[in-house]
């Protein structure tokens, strides 16, 4: 069974602060998916990486797939209330046939205004 | 304009009393997935379908059964829910592309 870890599993932050949350694991992946989800909402896709080294960038998050592509991070510039909510990294494999999606085991990230 | 949407967003039921959860969609997609989320935790995956072909998750409780009777439309039934059972419960589909695409999903309260 693949693991995906990420951590921290909980971080709170002042606003304007930067932090990392790292998404690791044991296999490799095809790809790996960044979410965010806010309280009482679905999770929302924020990027896809699939190139061992790719770096992507969406506003004032990077996001970084390992030469490897077995672990990921993502960073937030100068953070935002905003940017409260759970992030989740997500990779994709093959389980008997079908694509199966595996979940990280999530972040909570507060920031505090 | 949402693109996978679960009725109700929230669904308050009796210990034991049946209830069933919905999902539609607009993206045609083949794939599509039913989650079940407790608190700050990752979803966790109860069925999949590929198309009509159902997959059940190893360790997905009887009490859940699901139907998919067309290409739009998904349903989760608990049949008999405990206490346990309350959480939020996601739907989501999959593209070519691979990518999911969740609905807001069902915040369930058992009482």
């Amino acid at each position: 069974t693949q693991l995906l870890e990420q951590s921290p599993q909980f971080l709170s932050i002042q606003e304007g602060e930067n932090l990392t949350v790292y998404c690791n694991s044991s296999s490799v992946f095809s790809s790996l998916q960044w979410y965010r989800q806010e309280p009482g909402e679905g999770p929302v896709l924020l990027v896809t990486v699939v190139t061992g080294g790719e770096v992507k960038k969406l506003k004032r998050l990077t996001f970084q797939f390992g030469d490897a592509r077995k672990d990921s991070s993502l960073h937030i510039t100068a953070a935002q209330p905003g940017d409260t909510g759970l992030y989740l990294c997500a990779a994709q494999s093959r389980a008997g046939g079908y694509q199966k999606v595996t979940f990280g085991t999530g972040t909570k990230l507060q920031v505090i205004p | 304009d949402a693109m996978v949407i679960q009725n109700p967003r929230y669904q308050v039921t009796q210990f034991g009393k049946p209830v069933t959860l919905s999902c539609s969609q607009t993206l045609n997609h083949n794939v599509m997935y039913w989650y079940q989320q407790k608190s700050s935790q990752a979803p966790k995956l109860l069925f999949h379908y590929y198309d009509k072909d159902f997959n059940n998750e190893a360790d997905t409780p009887d009490n859940f059964q699901s139907r998919r009777p067309n290409t739009s439309f998904c349903f989760l039934d608990i049949r008999s829910p405990g206490l346990g059972d309350a959480a939020m419960y996601l739907c989501a589909t999959r593209g070519r592309e691979g990518i999911q695409y969740f609905g807001a999903g069902t915040r369930l309260s058992v009482l």
